[in-house]
């Protein structure tokens, strides 16, 4: 029972590149979410999934990818890594239906150089 | 527009007890918390929903003035456990229902002390 998982756990990049942190579910929630938490911001959010092939932008989408092919996964993409990207990412997912408790993943720690 | 959470920060010692305040600007739909140790995820609390009651989980409660848009948790004798950043999330209130899409405040540092 892993329920929700991401990887890398720890990640560190250069400016300019691309990276995909990946976030899976065990538990087929409709929703789900990235938000980036940094120090004095809290959580904000990146984007959101209503269901496979549904998503939407949230609070600070720019310079961010995602696609949902598969209800279970969520991929996050930098195109083009940014120092101002550098932040701890989490996954959530949420069942719907009248269920309103979001579930976190542990996290992905991003360094951007 | 982040809910603006306060105080910022909370120091206490074991069995004492605290209030923290969340306020918004929009109308909202349901409130949530959440707790987040050092280093860990977040971990849902409660919820308490427009029109619903006040919700109670262990020694911790909480409220909701929908005239006001404002949420309160209270932390009744606390304990070492309860040490973390508290997160009240907003859900703004749409003509659809819910979206299930939550706009976190920026968090209250509460610290638990023997």
């Amino acid at each position: 029972d892993a329920g929700i998982t991401q990887s890398p756990r720890y990640k560190i990049t250069e400016t300019g590149r691309q990276v995909t942190l990946m976030c899976h579910q065990t538990w087929s929630h409709s929703y789900m979410f990235w938000y980036r938490q940094d120090l004095g911001h809290g959580l904000r959010l990146i984007y959101y999934s209503a269901a496979a092939d549904i998503t939407d932008k949230g609070e600070v989408p720019d310079g961010y990818v995602v696609s949902r092919s598969k209800t279970e996964n969520f991929p996050l993409t930098l195109e083009s890594a940014t120092r101002s990207q550098t932040s701890v990412y989490f996954c959530a997912s949420n069942p719907g239906v009248g269920r309103y408790e979001q579930y976190f993943g542990p996290g992905t720690r991003l360094t951007v150089t | 527009q982040q809910p603006v959470q306060s105080p910022q920060a909370v120091i206490l010692r074991e069995g004492e007890d605290a209030v923290i305040n969340c306020s918004s600007s929009k109308a909202l739909y349901s409130v949530h918390w959440y707790r987040q140790k050092h280093g860990e995820a977040p971990v849902f609390l409660m919820i308490l929903l427009k029109g619903g009651e006040q919700k109670g989980h262990e020694k911790i409660s909480a409220s909701f003035n929908e005239k006001k848009q404002q949420s309160s948790l209270y932390l009744t004798a606390s304990q070492l456990s309860y040490s973390g950043t508290y997160f009240c999330g907003t859900e703004a209130l749409l003509s659809g229902g819910s979206n299930y899409k939550l706009t976190f405040g920026k968090g209250t540092l509460l610290t638990v002390n023997p």
